[in-house]
């Protein structure tokens, strides 16, 4: 049963701190989302990457976050130096995307992020 | 105004009713359109795609409205599982950005004994 595997699945920090985050694509999956959710802006894209190049990372504050594809299976999203406000969950999805158009978009089972 | 709005209710349902919301999108080159359930401290997971003709999954109906930039989507004879947010999701292909996936709000649905 393919899936999307993300760790860690709790992170509890202090301000300052370099948060990484991790997740697996599902294999075959060419193109892997990382998005965030809170109570009060619900699921904002942060990022996704296609074949490993980014496509678009406009939903995310450059200043303190980076996101990376180092090879098929591996995607990370860092931040340095993390904030109270980035408190949130992190969830990371992937998908194949063909014939210009995606595939049923899976979800990993997110990293909920608590910054002190 | 947001690319993808949703009514984030609650929408407080009676076992065994129909429940039906919408979603709208403002972009009337969205290409394809998707529903997906969030259960509560859970990941979102694909309900139903929509197509232009509507669809129907057992007791969900999923329509779309492209004079109107909207979908929807029907819950008949509502259980208590399908308590859960429902997500929309749109699909537009973005310039250079490539295909881009925006989601909804949710709109939150409690069935209720």
């Amino acid at each position: 049963d393919a899936r999307v595997t993300q760790t860690p699945r709790h992170k509890v920090t202090e301000m300052g701190q370099e948060v990484t985050m991790r997740c697996q694509p599902i294999l075959g999956h060419n193109t892997v989302f990382w998005y965030r959710q809170t109570m009060m802006q619900g699921l904002e894209l942060l990022a996704y990457f296609r074949n490993r190049a980014p496509l678009d990372d406009s939903g995310m504050p450059k200043d303190r976050f980076s996101a990376e594809m180092p090879d098929a299976t591996l995607a990370t999203l860092k931040i340095q130096p993390s904030e109270p406000r980035d408190s949130a969950v992190y969830f990371c999805a992937s998908a194949l995307f063909r014939d210009r158009a995606y595939n049923e978009q899976f979800f990993g089972p997110g990293t909920r992020l608590t910054v002190l | 105004r947001k690319e993808v709005e949703q009514d984030p209710g609650p929408f407080n349902v009676p076992e065994g009713a129909t429940v039906a919301f919408n979603c709208t999108y403002s972009n009337s080159a969205s290409q394809s359109f998707f529903w997906y359930r969030q259960d509560c401290r859970k990941e979102p997971k694909l309900l139903m795609s929509v197509y232009s003709s509507g669809n129907e999954d057992g007791r969900f109906t999923a329509q779309l409205n492209r004079a109107s930039q909207y979908i929807s989507l029907l819950i008949r004879d509502s259980k208590l599982s399908d308590s859960a947010t429902y997500l929309c999701v749109v699909n537009l292909l973005s310039g250079a950005a490539g295909n881009k996936l925006t989601f909804g709000g949710g709109t939150r649905v409690l069935v209720k004994p």
